[in-house]
């Protein structure tokens, strides 16, 4: 079935380091790939999309490219901060049994220290 | 700008009580939606109600019922809490999940932490 697999955490760095969190899905058809944010005490929020294949998604220095030959949608940036600390989730959503259903990967929890 | 605003925020039951989660949006969305997010397995849905008037399974529905009240609210009940049901629950909203060509983004609530001793 559809699934999303993203690298265990928790991921920890310094600030100004090269952040990449992995993530690689399984589906069926064509899905859009999302990555979601959840910062403490708060619900998820739409850090970036692609909907196809070769599309880059980008927002707040993160980038992320829709790799269809790797089945892969890395998270990257190139220097955090701390206030990026958070738990990231890759998700895709396919159009499956007459509605859109949004798949989510257990979480990658990153800390950024000082 | 509320968004969805979930109700209440944590909630400790005894195995065997009841509740409802609350959950509205102010977004005049149609899909609303409750999750279940569990460590290490990411978030599940439970229920969804892709418009006013349906609802349907999602992945984990066993021992939870819903009630879309309206456009703007969707609650989740528990009948009969079991300690497999502590996890946190998020309500989530989005313009339309019919349609593949839809705005793809959906709005979450800030969760409510639920323990079930």
């Amino acid at each position: 079935g559809d699934s999303v697999t993203q690298m265990e955490g928790p991921v920890t760095l310094s600030e100004e380091a090269f952040l990449t969190i992995n993530c690689t899905y399984t589906a069926t058809g064509y899905p859009s790939l999302f990555w979601y944010v959840q910062y403490p005490g708060e619900g998820l929020q739409l850090l970036l999309k692609a909907t196809k294949a070769d599309d880059k998604g980008s927002n707040k220095g993160f980038e992320a490219t829709y790799r269809k030959e790797t089945t892969s949608f890395h998270l990257e940036k190139g220097s955090v901060q701390v206030s990026d600390s958070a738990v990231y989730f890759c998700a895709l959503r396919i159009f499956s049994g007459g509605y859109n259903k949004l798949i989510f990967g257990a979480g990658t929890r990153l800390a950024v220290h000082p | 700008n509320a968004g969805v605003t979930q109700t209440p925020k944590f909630q400790v039951l005894k195995t065997g009580q009841s509740m409802t989660l609350q959950c509205a949006q102010d977004m005049n969305h149609n899909s609303m939606y409750w999750y279940r997010q569990d460590p290490g397995m990411g978030l599940r849905l439970i229920y969804y109600s892709a418009s006013e008037g349906t609802t349907d399974k999602g992945e984990v529905p066993n021992g939870y019922n819903v009630s879309r009240l309206n456009k703007r609210e969707f609650s989740l009940r528990l009948e009969s809490a079991a300690p497999s049901q502590t996890s946190v629950y998020f309500c989530a909203s989005s313009e339309d999940s019919y349609s593949p060509l839809t705005n793809e983004k959906l709005f979450f609530g800030s969760g409510t932490q639920l323990s079930v001793l």
